[in-house]
């Protein structure tokens, strides 16, 4: 079966660093995305990898390796915007995305 | 309209009944999907249209229906509701460039 595994919730520091791991079986590989969603409001997207090695945008950064079905999500500079659920997907063999369930980071002063 | 619009924003539906969740975008992207997602479970396909006149089924298809008759516009209908379908559905596009998805305000149905 196909199946994506992350944390079901971390906590951090104001100003910090975070990391957020990612772990996927699937059938076949299109790509790994990573998405943000604040509570009640839709996903957006954040990144997407492809290839293996990181993927730097601002204070965010994404990082995969498709040998290991691994992937995680960096996140600088933490600020309490930051606080929301990322979503880690991948991109199965028919270009139909599978959803992991989602970590929420709670960002503490 | 910019992006995604979803309608109703939220619904209150008694069992049995029909409900039609639409969906349009003004992005003219291909690709649209459907989504449920529930406490604790990722996102889940629903169904999906990789361009208009064109429709497949994805990981939960059962007990809904979609159609395409063009580009914007891609409606979800429950032909009749059951509690388990009570959720938060979100329909998405994709341009098809990087294969990022659009994601609109999501749908809160509620089905009692």
């Amino acid at each position: 079966g196909q199946n994506i595994d992350q944390p079901t919730e971390m906590t951090a520091t104001e100003g910090a660093i975070v990391q957020i791991n990612c772990t996927y079986q699937t059938s076949g590989f299109n790509g790994l995305f990573w998405y943000q969603q604040h509570a009640g409001e839709a996903p957006t997207f954040l990144s997407y990898n492809v290839l293996d090695g990181l993927e730097e945008k601002g204070r965010f950064s994404s990082f995969l390796s498709r040998s290991k079905g691994y992937s995680y999500l960096l996140l600088k500079e933490l600020q309490m915007k930051d606080s929301a659920s990322y979503l880690c997907a991948v991109m199965d063999s028919n270009y139909q995305l599978i959803w992991g369930a989602g970590t929420k980071l709670i960002i503490k002063p | 309209i910019a992006g995604i619009t979803q309608a109703p924003t939220s619904q209150i539906l008694a069992a049995g009944r029909r409900m039609t969740l639409r969906c349009t975008q003004d992005m003219r992207h291909n690709a649209m999907y459907w989504y449920r997602q529930d406490l604790g479970l990722g996102l889940r396909l629903i169904h999906y249209s990789n361009t208009a006149g064109t429709t497949g089924k994805g990981e939960v298809p059962d007990g809904y229906s979609v159609s395409r008759a063009n580009t914007d516009d891609f409606p979800l209908t429950l032909a009749s509701a059951v509690p388990s379908q009570t959720s938060v559905y979100f329909c998405a596009s994709t341009s098809g460039e990087n294969n990022e998805q659009f994601f609109g305000p999501g749908t809160r149905l509620t089905v009692l």
